[in-house]
């Protein structure tokens, strides 16, 4: 199976600070990788699919990059409301496998 | 609006069985595929099994493989899982998610969520 590796697990960052969320495939996955937010209590939501696509409805600040087995979330300017579990998830092979998670604090 | 209810959780003992059901609402049902994903408590997201849009089509993660089966009724706009020889490393919220691929010119990724369904194996 392809392992997703994230980094940082935790990040605390202020309103207006921009912020970077790594996602490391263990092999390359071809821009198959989709990022998801989750708050407490609540299914997951779309924010970036294909590596890059923003989802619709998703606020601009989003945005993802990358390629090959390196891939970034990057919101641009971080909002109070943009707190809550980041992961990423590789769709390249049919068995399916997300990143461990990075959970975001707002200070 | 797009819907996914899940229903069938509750708790049972080790080595017992339980079938989950999502009934969906709001799209065509019979044309995307669609995937279970469970989260165990205070843990992260865990893709376990997946269905084509026919049903010809399944994938298991290594995890539940030979004790889960997934399946689908396109006319019942329903896609089910049975889950065998639970154990407590199943316990989990488990979700259905709608798969989406821009009719195969992008990546598979999953744009709706069912609310979940919380599966507990306890003696």
């Amino acid at each position: 199976d392809i392992q997703m590796t994230q980094s940082p697990s935790f990040l605390s960052a202020s309103e207006g600070d921009r912020i970077t969320i790594t996602c490391r495939a263990s092999q390359t996955i071809s821009n198959d990788l989709n990022w998801y937010q989750q708050k407490p209590g609540t299914a997951p939501k779309l924010l970036i699919f294909a590596a890059s696509s923003l989802q619709s409805g998703v606020p601009s600040r989003f945005s993802g990059s990358g390629s090959g087995t390196d891939y970034t979330l990057t919101i641009s300017s971080l909002q109070p409301e943009d707190f809550g579990t980041y992961y990423c998830q590789q769709s390249y092979s049919t068995v399916i496998t997300f990143g461990q998670g990075t959970r975001l604090e707002i200070k | 609006e797009v819907q996914l209810l899940e229903s069938g959780g509750g708790f049972v003992q080790p080595g017992e069985s339980l079938r989950l059901s999502c009934a969906a609402r709001g799209f065509t049902f019979s044309i995307y595929a669609v995937s279970w994903v469970r989260q165990a408590p205070g843990k992260g997201l865990e893709w376990v099994s997946g269905i084509s849009d026919s049903g010809d089509s399944t994938y298991y993660a290594d995890s539940v493989k030979g004790r889960f089966t997934i399946s689908r009724d396109n006319s019942k706009y329903t896609l089910y899982l049975q889950m065998n020889s639970l154990t407590a490393e199943d316990t989990a919220i488990y979700y259905c998610a709608k798969g989406r691929d821009c009719a195969g010119t992008c990546s598979p990724h999953f744009d709706y969520w069912g609310q979940g369904a919380l599966v507990s194996v306890s003696s």
